[in-house]
């Protein structure tokens, strides 16, 4: 059973235009979140974190949001550029149940964005 | 810094082959892992090391071993390679939560 779902396999957006990726997770003992993006033939790269004490968290172009009652994340990319075609995938910790910090991936989901 | 790097970029075995995958990281973290990432199913842990001399399993580690000997080295052996095991492997050392990925290797098994 996926702890960590993005139900998107993907999506496509017309450049400057916004582009929000979804991702929802069953485990309320999570309190940490991470976003990845992954180009073809290279490893992911950190892109954005939030705790669970927030609800929301924003580094210039990328927000996300945070909403623990419905355990649903959600990565904003305002605007989209044609450079941030990806594989987007989101990530989830805790330290409450593991001391070790193990991160449980969602699927991901490939976003296009449209010149 | 390098980073985290990974040897070699692509390779095809036959089943029953052996054969280890190199990771190396020059960051000094003390947590490890080796991932694979298959299409429809994310990255999955395959083995993780919080340390020098010790590791443990991850969701995925039957038909894989490690060794972390060193900080810096955590190798991947397949022992009789599979074609189950056709997939990119992505290795990763991190600091608290943020993990820093390898480029991967790339896998297939005839």
């Amino acid at each position: 059973d996926q702890q960590v779902k993005q139900n998107s396999p993907s999506l496509s957006v017309q450049e400057g235009r916004i582009s929000i990726l979804n991702c929802d997770y069953t485990n309320s003992m999570f309190d940490y979140f991470l976003w990845y993006k992954k180009y073809p033939a290279e490893g992911p790269t950190f892109l954005i974190s939030i705790s669970s004490i927030k609800d929301k968290n924003e580094d210039g172009r990328f927000t996300v949001f945070l909403n623990k009652s419905a355990k649903h994340l959600s990565l904003h990319i305002v605007p989209s550029q044609p450079g941030d075609s990806a594989v987007y995938f989101c990530a989830a910790s805790s330290l409450k149940m593991d001391s070790s910090y193990k991160l449980i991936f969602g699927s991901g989901t490939r976003l296009l964005v449209r010149p | 810094n390098a980073g985290v790097t990974q040897t070699p970029k692509f390779q095809v075995l036959k089943t029953g082959q052996s054969m280890t995958l190199q990771c190396a990281q020059d960051m000094n973290h003390e947590y490890m892992s080796w991932y694979r990432q298959d299409p429809g199913m994310g990255l999955r842990l395959i083995h993780y090391s919080v340390g020098a001399g010790i590791t443990d399993q991850g969701e995925v580690p039957n038909g894989y071993n490690v060794s972390r000997s060193t900080t810096e080295d955590f190798p991947l052996r397949l022992l009789s390679a599979a074609p189950s095991q056709t997939s990119v492997y992505f290795c990763a050392s991190r600091e608290a939560y943020e993990q820093y990925f390898g480029p991967g290797t790339r896998l297939t098994v005839t």
